[in-house]
């Protein structure tokens, strides 16, 4: 059983734009849900991170958005660059145990 | 600060044969996490060690082993490889226990099983 479901698998978005990844997790005691960027041939990277006592986090041009009741958070990548294009993975997790990643949504970027 | 170091990068093996990965996790971090990488599945979980003691294994066949010593350095071994264990291997390293906060990625050691 996928614990976070990720989508797109894909996205591709001209320079400027929105790029917008979602998650939804099941087990309602996850409280820590951080996003990872890969670029190929590297390993994931901490991009941004939110624990659920906020409903939004903004880091420069990432943010994510929380919504506890519906359990779902996705990433919002505003003003994207060609630089952006990576494979992004979101995951969530709690004291104790392991975390659960996403299947990743290969991001690209079209100057 | 030197990252997290994964040897070997590329291996190649046959089915039957067994295989060590090592990663030596950032000077200072207790913890060391495995996952395995593959196209469309994601990042799945292996298991975690802290101070030379697993805390977390996920769900795999006892095929996948691994252990820490007590420098933090942390080995994983997977026994009568099959074709189906052609993955990226991913360490990670964090300075306590992982769900704490971030985790620092080595560049992982890609095996592929003929």
């Amino acid at each position: 059983q996928q614990q976070v479901k990720q989508s797109p698998q894909s996205l591709i978005v001209q320079k400027g734009g929105i790029s917008i990844i979602n998650c939804a997790y099941e087990n309602t005691a996850f409280d820590y849900f951080p996003w990872y960027q890969q670029f190929p041939g590297k390993g994931p990277a901490l991009l941004i991170a939110i624990r659920p006592d906020v409903s939004e986090k903004k880091e420069g041009r990432f943010t994510i958005s929380f919504n506890k009741s519906a359990k779902q958070f996705s990433l919002h990548i505003m003003d994207s660059q060609p630089g952006d294009s990576a494979t992004y993975f979101c995951a969530a997790g709690n004291t104790g145990n392991q975390f659960y990643f996403g299947t990743g949504t290969s991001l690209t970027v079209i100057p | 600060k030197a990252g997290v170091t994964q040897t070997p990068r590329y291996l190649i093996k046959t089915r039957g044969q067994q295989v060590t990965l090592s990663c030596s996790p950032i000077s200072g971090h207790r913890s060391v996490s495995w996952y395995q990488q593959t196209p469309g599945q994601g990042l799945q979980f292996l298991f975690e060690y802290f101070s030379e003691t697993q805390r977390n294994k996920g769900n795999f066949p006892g095929r996948f082993s691994g252990r820490q010593f007590s420098n933090s350095r942390s080995e994983m071994n997977v026994s009568t490889l099959e074709l189906g264990d052609s993955a990226l291997y991913l360490c990670a390293s964090s300075r306590g226990a992982s769900w704490l906060g971030e985790l620092f990625f080595g560049e992982g050691s890609r095996l592929t099983v003929l």
